[in-house]
């Protein structure tokens, strides 16, 4: 079985500042870790993802996340948020080693991202 | 590549009708899936499509939903009949051997 957390339902952070939107997972076996962004009345779109390599994994709009076993965790980042950051934040993991045929993402509930001018 | 084409974007039934939603994932992907959003339980898988095939169905709710793939490049997911506490935004998504998804715009359903 596979599962994330996001433990925060709403993070707020002020313009310029860094932005943490926490994620952990659970797989039996070796991750897949994504992140998506869903901005209001649109479909999710892809961030950014860790395979296999480096822990700190680089995405669009200059966010990027660091893969840690040991935590099982990958929290997103960035450096200094702006106000267009503000939306929705998933994080999906799935196992690497799943069934031939069985690419199914387990997503988390989602974190409420607001940018305060 | 145009992405993942749902239609319509959105749809207003009257309960008890028949509603069918559309899905033209990208050229190539391998894999579909059906989510469906709501404010109360949030992203929901619903059913997945691996090679035409459906391989888990685990989440429809109930038998008023159904969902078919007749061929690579389209499904549809059918309720009938539609029942209000069905109004949500109904996601397709789309894959290539499990590298991430590919989202469609989504299709907002309200039954009134």
């Amino acid at each position: 079985a596979q599962s994330v957390a996001q433990p925060e339902d709403q993070v707020k952070v002020a313009e310029g500042n860094p932005l943490t939107v926490k994620c952990t997972y659970s797989v039996s076996g070796n991750p897949y870790l994504f992140w998506y962004v869903q901005y209001p009345n649109r479909g999710l779109q892809f961030l950014l993802k860790y395979i296999t390599g480096d822990n700190l994994v680089k995405g669009s709009y200059g966010f990027e996340a660091e893969f840690n076993k040991s935590q099982t965790s990958f929290h997103l980042k960035k450096p200094s948020a702006l106000v267009s950051d503000s939306a929705l934040y998933f994080c999906a993991v799935r196992d690497r080693y799943s069934g031939a045929g069985s690419y199914q993402l387990t997503f988390g509930k989602g974190t409420k991202l607001s940018v305060i001018p | 590549d145009a992405g993942v084409i749902q239609s319509p974007r959105h749809e207003v039934t009257e309960m008890g009708q028949e509603v069918t939603l559309r899905c033209k994932p990208i050229s190539g992907h391998n894999s579909l899936f059906w989510y469906r959003q709501t404010m109360m339980r949030g992203l929901e898988l619903l059913i997945y499509f691996n090679n035409n095939v459906p391989i888990d169905d685990s989440g429809m709710p109930e038998d008023r939903f159904s969902a078919k793939m007749p061929n690579a490049s389209f499904s549809t997911l059918k309720i009938q009949p539609s029942e209000p506490r069905d109004s949500a935004v109904y996601f397709c998504a789309s894959s290539f051997g499990g590298d991430g998804y590919t989202f469609g715009s989504g299709t907002r359903l309200t039954v009134v």
